[in-house]
């Protein structure tokens, strides 16, 4: 089945930074590629996504790339806010049945 | 409120006892997911429906988990004889899950067991 493996499981910035969160999976067969945000005590949420047949995809200041051939993808957050904290989960689909996640990065964003 | 509800929000119970949860997903949904997340764990795949057919269950299923979705509609997971090791967020999602459209899950609130 599917590994997806995510780095860093936490990460430091100082507001007004940029951070990146990368992950790998193992399954060529993947096509689908979403991103998390996860508030305490509150259940995932979608930030952005990216289809197998795109490389890049930016909405406002988050973006995600992908890279097929080396089987990885990103999360890409400019100009980060306090309320950017919280942990980010990456994910990855065959056709949206079974969807495997990452153990997810706890961004902290200091004012 | 249309999003993707869950109840109970909490439930503690004691090993051994039986525990039920529902899940109601967004109105016309045809697909629902179940999760399972742990402390500091990405969620983990249970099972998924395409209205009430169960297409798929994880080998973390064990025997004594069951869902159903009878109708199409609502769902419920449910868990014999507790033990300690099932302590954890049960999370639901749900999705259009119509060939060709865009199927983003929506996620519940999640219910939070707790076995004693």
């Amino acid at each position: 089945g599917e590994n997806v493996e995510q780095h860093p499981s936490t990460l430091s910035v100082q507001e007004g930074d940029s951070a990146v969160i990368k992950c790998t999976y193992s399954d060529s067969a993947s096509n689908y590629f979403p991103w998390y945000k996860q508030e305490l005590g509150k259940g995932p949420q979608l930030i952005i996504d990216i289809r197998s047949n795109v490389g890049e995809k930016k909405d406002q200041r988050i973006a995600v790339t992908l890279n097929k051939t080396a089987k990885h993808f990103s999360l890409h957050i400019t100009e980060t806010q306090p309320e950017d904290s919280a942990v980010y989960f990456c994910a990855a689909s065959y056709n949206f049945n079974k969807f495997y996640f990452g153990s997810g990065t706890k961004l902290n964003v200091k004012p | 409120d249309t999003g993707v509800s869950q109840d109970p929000r909490h439930k503690i119970t004691k090993r051994g006892q039986n525990v039920t949860f529902r899940c109601d997903p967004i109105s016309e949904h045809n697909r629902l997911y179940w999760y399972r997340q742990t402390l500091g764990q990405g969620p983990e795949f249970l099972t998924y429906f395409q209205n009430e057919a169960q297409l798929e269950k994880s080998r973390l299923l064990s025997d004594r988990f069951s869902a159903e979705r009878p109708k199409g509609s609502f769902s419920t997971l449910e868990i014999q004889r507790t033990e300690q090791g099932d302590s954890a967020m049960y999370l639901c999602a749900s999705s259009q899950g119509r060939s060709g459209s865009y199927n983003e899950q929506f996620f519940g609130p999640g219910t939070r067991l707790t076995v004693l």
